[in-house]
C-alpha cells in the first residue's frame, strides 16, 4: 500500500509562471489536507478537501493560490503568478476519515520561485 | 483558537544520554489529540508519538516518550538514549479531535546530537 505520493518533489517557477503540485492519497482515503512550510518554521494549515469539495479553506491566501480533489485522479494545489514569498515546502495529507483518524504525510513539494 | 508553543529553537545532546524537547498548548477543546513529528534534513514528516487529551496514561513508541501534564498544558517529548540520527527538527502539533484533522504545529526544535 503506496504513501501519500507528491509529484514533483522539487518545482522551480519564473516569477509570474504558475505551480501545480499534486497529490495522490493513501489507497482508500477520501480526505486531503495541504500545509505550507516557509523556511524554518512548523507548517501551517492550508486546505482540507475531501472528494470534490472544499470542507476547510480557512488557511489558504485570498488570491492567485486555489485547490481541488476531482472525483477521479490527484488532488491539485495550484498557484498562479508566483512571486518569490511562495518559495515554500508545500505538504499534503491524508486521512480515512474526517475527524479523529491519524493523517499520513507525503514527502512534500519544494517550491523554488526565481 | 489552538496555538503550540515550543521554547528551544535548538538543542545539544550527547550521544546516548536522553533529551527532552518542551511543548505548551493552548486551547479551549475538551477532546484534542497531540502530536510529535521528526523533520529530517531530507524534508519528510515522520511520525514519532501521539497523545490523546483522555488518555490517563502517557504515550510510549519505542525510545520516544510523551511527558503529558494536561493540568499545565504541556506535552514534552522524551527521547532516551540519544543516536546521531536523531539530529533533526522535530515539531509538536495539536488536533481538535472534533472539528476535522487539521493540525496546528509549533515553530519546531532543532535537535543536535553530540557524538
Amino acid at each position: 500500500n503506496a504513501g501519500v505520493m507528491q509529484n514533483p518533489r522539487h518545482l522551480v517557477r519564473r516569477r509570474g509562471q504558475e505551480a501545480r503540485l499534486r497529490c495522490s492519497p493513501m489507497k482508500g482515503h477520501s480526505h486531503v489536507y495541504w500545509y505550507r512550510q516557509l523556511p524554518e518554521e512548523g507548517l501551517k494549515f492550508m486546505v482540507y478537501l475531501q472528494k470534490e469539495n472544499i470542507i476547510d479553506e480557512s488557511g489558504m491566501p485570498k488570491e492567485r493560490f486555489s485547490a481541488e480533489f476531482p472525483k477521479e485522479g490527484p488532488s491539485i494545489l495550484r498557484i498562479q503568478q508566483v512571486v518569490r514569498g511562495d518559495s515554500a515546502a508545500y505538504f499534503c495529507a491524508s486521512s480515512y476519515q474526517g475527524s479523529n483518524t491519524e493523517a499520513f504525510f507525503g514527502q512534500g513539494t519544494r517550491l523554488t520561485v526565481v | 483558537a489552538q496555538k503550540i508553543t515550543q521554547t528551544q529553537p535548538g538543542m545539544f545532546v550527547q550521544e546516548k544520554e536522553a533529551v527532552t524537547l518542551d511543548c505548551t498548548y493552548d486551547t479551549s477543546d475538551q477532546s484534542y489529540g497531540l502530536f510529535w513529528y521528526k523533520q529530517p534534513s531530507s524534508g519528510e514528516m515522520i511520525f514519532l508519538i501521539y497523545q490523546g487529551s483522555y488518555d490517563e496514561q502517557n504515550a510510549t513508541e519505542g525510545r520516544y516518550s510523551l511527558n503529558f501534564q494536561k493540568a499545565r498544558k504541556s506535552a514534552n517529548l522524551v527521547i532516551s538514549a540519544s543516536q546521531l540520527g536523531d539530529s533533526a527538527m522535530y515539531f509538536c502539533a495539536m488536533r481538535d479531535n472534533n472539528a476535522g484533522n487539521m493540525l496546528t504545529f509549533g515553530g519546531g526544535t532543532r535537535l543536535m546530537v553530540k557524538p
